[in-house]
């Protein structure tokens, strides 16, 4: 089932720009974590942020997790054309045996 | 090796048809997923296995039977499906808590898209 929502569901910008996604989800969560997909492919995990933090960083990519509005988002910072992919959060909920529930994800185009 | 294979890469299949999707992994984790993806949808989950026994089924029609011979391997058997079946089949792998290093993350598959004329 699916647990949380994504925004935008599309969002196009120019390379070089940064680009923000954010999740929502609704029950407690050990962690949630943000997923790439490239079109038609299998999923490439990005990056986990544990229930205990707050914000973290890889790369280019920022997460930031505030659990008392139980939502995220996902920042990508100085965009590239190959960046151009769908981008999902996941929950892992507290109790779920290591169960990932899906957001709806974000359709992100990076324009060169 | 880091890798979650799957076979075939694409299927066509007839509504009589009996085919099987394959999935492997040899990074010692010991439980192994089944997701569905529409196009433009996340993926849903269909079958979790833990230490080779089916743990969670989520209400997933007959038609659709996995089954796990050991811990690298995870099959899933199609039989008389339905065009609205026609999706991209997603394999996944994640350790277990004591198995070792990051045992939060579920490492996927590339997927086997399949098409049911």
């Amino acid at each position: 089932s699916q647990q949380g929502e994504e925004d935008p569901q599309a969002l196009s910008i120019q390379e070089g720009e940064n680009a923000t996604m954010n999740c929502s989800y609704k029950t407690s969560i050990n962690n949630l974590q943000w997923y790439r997909q490239n079109s038609g492919r299998g999923l490439v995990h990005l990056i986990l942020i544990r229930s205990n933090e707050r914000e973290k960083h890889s790369g280019r990519l920022r997460v930031t997790l505030d659990t008392s509005k139980k939502s995220s988002s996902l920042l990508i910072t100085a965009s590239r054309a190959a960046d151009t992919a769908s981008y999902f959060c996941a929950t892992d909920a507290k109790g779920s045996a290591r169960q990932l529930t899906f957001g709806s994800g974000t359709q992100l185009t990076v324009l060169p | 090796d880091t890798e979650v294979t799957q076979t075939p890469k694409h299927l066509v299949m007839g509504m009589t048809n009996k085919k099987s999707l394959k999935c492997e992994q040899h990074m010692g984790h010991r439980a192994m997923y089944w997701y569905k993806q529409k196009a433009k949808k996340p993926p849903e989950l269909m079958f979790v296995y833990s230490y080779e026994k089916l743990s969670i089924n989520e209400s997933v029609p007959s038609r659709f039977s996995p089954e796990c011979p050991n811990s690298s391997l995870l099959n899933l058997h199609l039989h008389a499906l339905q065009p609205e079946d026609s999706a991209l089949y997603l394999c996944a792998s994640i350790g277990l808590a004591g198995s070792g290093s990051s045992y939060n993350e579920q490492f996927f598959g590339p997927g086997t898209r399949l098409t049911v004329l």
